[in-house]
């Protein structure tokens, strides 16, 4: 099956600074991408998502690219406030999945310092 | 907005013990989805259902079963609890297809389950 994994696992920034998390996926044939952003005592939810057949996508400060070649996907935020920090997931879809079956990297807790 | 709920918040139980974790949720979508959550490991899927009566193992469905008797409630069962099953249990749904817009999956805030 698919095999997602996530770096990196926690990472601290300045107010203002960017941040950028990778993800690299093991299926080829996999076609979507989803990033889920989780706030503390909340569950997650869909921030920005991907399809195979785009290479880059940004909404307001916060963009994701998709290397296929390569298989990895990367998150990027820009200008990061307080808000931003959370636990930031990324998933990927494969084709042979059944009911929107996502796989999940391992996570990676944003801390963004004032 | 949708909204997906899980009955409890924190759970203690006891090694051995049949636990119930139930969601209900709002917006008639056909799929739900039972998570664990664990540090390092990411959100792992433990089972799914696409309609009524209708269930699919996820990647860890050991020592787990589910059920879903109406479209809105998907209920995850410890048959005998144990304390490697000590985790952060999420619930999601979505609409069914390949639809672009249907694959968001909308999350409830979680049970933390304590089995000790």
């Amino acid at each position: 099956g698919e095999n997602v994994e996530q770096h990196p696992s926690t990472l601290s920034v300045q107010e203002g600074d960017s941040a950028v998390i990778k993800c690299t996926y093991s299926d080829s044939a996999s076609n979507y991408f989803p990033w889920y952003k989780q706030e503390l005592g909340k569950g997650p939810q869909l921030i920005i998502d991907i399809r195979s057949n785009v290479g880059e996508k940004k909404d307001q400060r916060i963009a994701v690219t998709l290397n296929k070649t390569a298989k990895h996907f990367s998150l990027h935020i820009t200008e990061t406030q307080p808000e931003d920090s959370a636990v930031y997931f990324c998933a990927a879809r494969g084709v042979k999945a059944a009911g929107n079956k996502l796989t999940f990297g391992g996570g990676t807790r944003v801390l963004v310092k004032p | 907005d949708v909204k997906v709920t899980q009955s409890s918040r924190y759970l203690v139980k006891r090694t051995g013990e049949k636990v119930f974790l139930e969601c209900v949720q709002d917006m008639d979508h056909e799929n739900m989805f039972w998570y664990r959550q664990d540090p390092g490991l990411g959100l792992r899927l433990i089972y799914f259902s696409y309609d009524v009566k209708m269930k699919e193992k996820g990647d860890i469905p050991e020592g787990y079963s589910v059920s879903r008797e109406k479209k809105e409630r998907f209920s995850l069962i410890l048959e005998s609890a144990s304390t490697n099953q000590t985790s952060m249990y999420l619930c999601a749904s979505s609409l069914w297809g390949a639809v672009a817009t249907n694959e968001k999956l909308f999350f409830g805030s979680g049970t933390q389950l304590s089995v000790l």
